[in-house]
């Protein structure tokens, strides 16, 4: 079974904190996502990487970095944490060339 | 015009009956096709995967593509409680890269 997991299920900072969301997946994917999932807007794509050290934007990245250091982690940065970053954020991975993304549980984060 | 919209529902219909959800798109690239169901403060699971057009059958849980119309169906017989999710349809036109979305369909099946 594949297992993708995140660091936290729920999260409260404050305005201005950095924050860091942790993911790490067990099946040796290539490829690692992170979106954010809000009522009424759905799953929207913040960040993805192919490979380690590898990352593309997706199509909200403004205010969001990455880091992929080794291939099973997928970390996501918020530099400087505001309220409108209040979400649910999903890290995803699949193999290179398969479509199929599997997701871990989710990580709610409140900016406060 | 969003490239893949679904109806957020909500849906509600009572245990047995056999329920139908729907996706339709705008991109005519699209070859690959999913749903996922999502439990409430849960990450979206894969339920069904699909390339090309046709029917896709696993058990109570159909899949069917209509390339033509551009138009998804996910169909759910004899539903039952534990089948209240949300469903959300996801496609992508190169295998591997970043899917596309809808925005999911609520569905509350009633004892």
């Amino acid at each position: 079974d594949v297992k993708v997991t995140q660091s936290s299920r729920y999260l409260v900072k404050r305005t201005g904190e950095k924050v860091f969301l942790e993911c790490v997946q067990d099946m040796d994917h290539e490829n690692m996502f992170w979106y954010r999932q809000d009522p009424g807007l759905g799953l929207r794509l913040i960040y993805f990487s192919y490979d380690v050290k590898m990352k593309e934007k997706g199509d909200i990245p403004e205010g969001y970095s990455v880091s992929r250091e080794k291939k099973e982690r997928f970390s996501l940065i918020l530099e400087s944490a505001s309220t409108n970053q209040t979400s649910m954020y999903l890290c995803a991975s699949s193999f290179a060339g398969e479509e199929t993304q599997y997701f871990g549980p989710g990580t709610r984060l409140l900016v406060l | 015009q969003k490239e893949v919209e679904q109806d957020p529902g909500p849906l509600s219909v009572p245990e047995g009956a056999i329920v139908s959800l729907n996706c339709t798109y705008s991109n005519s690239a699209f070859q690959y096709f999913m749903w996922y169901r999502q439990y409430s403060r849960k990450g979206p699971e894969l339920l069904m995967y699909t390339y090309s057009s046709g029917n896709k059958e696993d058990g109570r849980f159909t899949a069917q593509v209509d390339k033509s119309s551009k138009y998804i169906s996910l169909f759910i017989r004899d539903s039952q409680p534990s089948d209240s999710a949300t469903y959300l349809c996801a496609m992508c036109s190169n295998s591997g890269y970043a899917l596309n979305f809808g925005k999911g369909t609520s569905l509350l099946v009633t004892p």
